[in-house]
């Protein structure tokens, strides 16, 4: 799997966008962009994931550059709530087995 | 659906006793596998398992021993606890086939080797 670099922290105002930007200069061709986030303490939940377009659900939006070396998750309008770390994973979508390689992320923190 | 569960939540053990962690889910997952979590740390893969009788290991196996013996159960147990794997431990399930692609967490077990 190709590997990720991430800010270690990011520091958000409550309603406005947080865009976290991940690195991965070395993606294959068949290798997808995932982003999890981790709320203190609790398991990882799964947020979006994309191959080459740029993708937005109920949660948030990635936005993958053309060359695929880097991509950027935006929460459109951040809450408190939305404090967590955030981790960008790269690998390929085997189907079956989806083992997830996770590094220590971007701690966002969103401040009143 | 409960979803991905584990029990215990938190559990204290001495050196060299041994117990199972349990992990539940109720989607009718295929793929389902273990993590551990050490403080200021990424999530590491211990095993993991892509359907009903099959097993293999992930990053770091050494000193845990699965089973899968249902579609809905995969237990962790620790054969003789050390300090070093005290951590929090997460289980994860998520349904086979290439168009899925969200793996789904249980709250974690809080594990304490003293």
């Amino acid at each position: 799997d190709a590997k990720t670099t991430q800010p270690p922290s990011m520091d958000c105002a409550e309603g406005r966008a947080a865009n976290l930007p991940c690195n991965h200069s070395t993606i294959s061709g068949n290798e997808y962009v995932y982003w999890y986030r981790q709320i203190h303490s609790q398991g990882p939940q799964y947020i979006i994931h994309g191959l080459k377009n740029n993708e937005t659900n109920e949660m948030a939006s990635l936005i993958i550059t053309e060359d695929r070396k880097s991509s950027t998750l935006i929460l459109p309008h951040a809450t408190l709530r939305d404090t967590a770390v955030y981790y960008c994973i790269v690998r390929v979508n085997t189907g079956t087995a989806s083992k997830l390689t996770f590094g220590t992320g971007t701690r966002l923190q969103v401040t009143l | 659906n409960a979803g991905v569960t584990q029990t215990p939540k938190f559990q204290v053990l001495k050196t060299g006793q041994s117990m199972t962690l349990q992990c539940a889910q109720d989607m009718n997952h295929e793929y389902m596998s273990w993590y551990r979590q050490d403080p200021g740390m990424g999530l590491r893969l211990i095993h993991y398992s892509v359907g009903a009788g099959i097993t293999d290991q992930g990053e770091v196996p050494n000193g845990y021993n699965v089973s899968r013996s249902t579609t809905e159960d995969f237990p962790l147990r620790l054969l003789s606890a050390a300090p070093s794997q005290t951590s929090v431990y997460f289980c994860a399930s998520k349904n086979s086939g290439l168009a899925t692609y969200e793996q789904y967490f249980g709250p974690g077990t809080r594990l304490t080797v003293t």
